[in-house]
């Protein structure tokens, strides 16, 4: 939303494939989040980066993989390990605002593995 | 982080103003209100946040109780575009890099012609 870009839309992908999920943003926010939405429920957090070159687990890291090779750049990598990949996948940055910080959200990749 | 609750469903008419309440009865002196919505198949959008003062943007409004324990966000002129999945969220004082954001099921607004 407003500087934050994933590609593609819609991924379709074999059972058994690893696939990238692509996220770059222009709003110079240091902190970039993966996020997972399934039909019906609410967010689930993958994993999250606050500076390049480091990036921390979420709460359902298992079969993802991520880099911040750049400030702009946070790709993510679903493994044949994950176990039930279909998903809606979200991307998000954080800024400082004032006393708080506010997340802000790609418009996201609906993953369909075959 | 503070429950809040909302109402599972609301519709407007078109061009009046949405009220969507929240209750956050269980909020501490250092949680903000946030509200996200999304509309189907995008991902959520930021609106607006607050603490104790009622805030505007170009995009809403925000009304919070004096107790804090509950606030309303209104669409003042609400359009087709409008109809989406509304979020009310507590976050604390410098949350920091760490802290994830977790939605609740949210307010389904239908805006009607």
């Amino acid at each position: 939303d407003g500087g934050i870009t994933q590609s593609p839309k819609y991924l379709f992908r074999k059972e058994g494939q690893n696939v990238t999920l692509s996220c770059e943003q222009n709003l110079n926010h240091d902190a970039m989040y993966w996020y997972r939405q399934d039909p019906g429920q609410g967010l689930r957090l993958i994993y999250y980066s606050q500076i390049v070159n480091d990036f921390q687990k979420g709460d359902i890291a298992e079969g993802y993989s991520v880099s911040r090779e750049k400030k702009e750049s946070f790709p993510l990598t679903v493994t044949s390990a994950q176990k039930n990949p279909t998903a809606f996948y979200l991307c998000a940055t954080q800024v400082r605002d004032g006393s708080t910080d506010t997340q802000y959200f790609g418009p996201g990749t609906r993953l369909t593995v075959l | 982080d503070a429950k809040t609750t909302q109402p599972p469903s609301m519709d407007c008419a078109e061009g009046r103003a949405a009220n969507l309440p929240c209750n956050h009865s269980t909020i501490s002196g250092n949680e903000y209100v946030y509200w996200y919505r999304q509309i189907h198949s995008q991902g959520p959008q930021y609106i607006i946040h607050g603490l104790k003062n009622n805030e505007t943007n170009e995009m809403a409004s925000l009304i919070i109780t004096e107790d804090r324990k509950s606030s309303t966000l209104i669409l003042p002129h609400a359009t087709l575009r409008d109809t989406a999945v509304y979020y009310c969220i507590v976050r604390p004082i410098g949350t920091g890099t760490a802290s994830k954001l977790t939605f609740g099921t949210g307010t389904r607004l239908q805006v009607t012609l």
